[in-house]
């Protein structure tokens, strides 16, 4: 089952401009990452924010992590051409033992040149 | 390796037919998870290792699935009588750590069973 679950499905605005992508999920987690994936390719790690953590940043990209919403949302400042691409949450979750990442069905970013 | 590996490709199988596809995980990385990623949707879990253990096969649709890693790095995502919604891609990954470090990804087998 995917547990995280992205929001907008699809986002189009123009260069110089901020992305804005939303993730919400369902049970308790011990941390959660983003990740990019261009068209036909694996997926690439963006950025962890635990779960004792609110805000983290890296470059252009700032996460937030509301844990008693359980919600996340990932802000790309001064956007790029290079930045299409889709978009993905991963919770992860505790399954038995272990802590599994689950994702969503993405965001979809469109920048514009 | 400087990354993960997977092979093959691309693999094109008959409806029946059993493929094997392939995966070879950072040197050193303990943890490996396998997904399916059916066309427009996210990755969807099948199978988590910690070493050559299997800890986690929640997410393996049917009996039909299989995988095994049995020295602890490289590891065989096995279908068995491949059926028509099998046609994804195949995503492995690795992870230094379990639980809570990123994942580095292979670039995927894309299967399409006809």
């Amino acid at each position: 089952s995917q547990q995280g679950e992205e929001d907008p499905q699809a986002l189009s605005i123009q260069e110089g401009e901020n992305a804005t992508m939303n993730c919400s999920y369902k049970t308790s987690i011990n941390n959660l990452q983003w990740y990019r994936q261009n068209s036909g390719r694996g997926l690439v790690h963006l950025i962890l924010i635990r779960s004792n953590e609110r805000e983290k940043h890296s470059g252009r990209l700032r996460v937030t992590l509301d844990t008693s919403k359980k919600s996340s949302s990932l802000l790309i400042t001064a956007s790029r051409a290079a930045d299409t691409a889709s978009y993905f949450c991963a919770p992860f979750e505790r399954s038995g033992g272990s802590y599994i990442p689950t994702f969503g069905r993405g965001t979809s970013l469109i920048v514009h040149p | 390796g400087a990354g993960v590996s997977q092979s093959p490709r691309y693999k094109v199988a008959k409806r029946g037919q059993d493929v094997a596809l392939r995966c070879d995980p950072i040197s050193g990385h303990v943890s490996l998870f396998w997904y399916q990623q059916a066309l427009g949707q996210g990755p969807e879990f099948l199978t988590y290792f910690q070493n050559e253990a299997q800890l986690d096969k929640s997410g393996l649709p049917s009996d039909r699935f299989f995988a095994e890693r049995p020295e602890g790095s490289v590891s065989t995502l096995k279908i068995q009588r491949t059926q028509q919604e099998d046609s994804a891609v195949y995503l492995c990954a690795s992870s230094l750590e379990s639980g809570d470090e990123k994942l580095f990804f292979g670039s995927g087998t894309q299967l399409s069973v006809l």
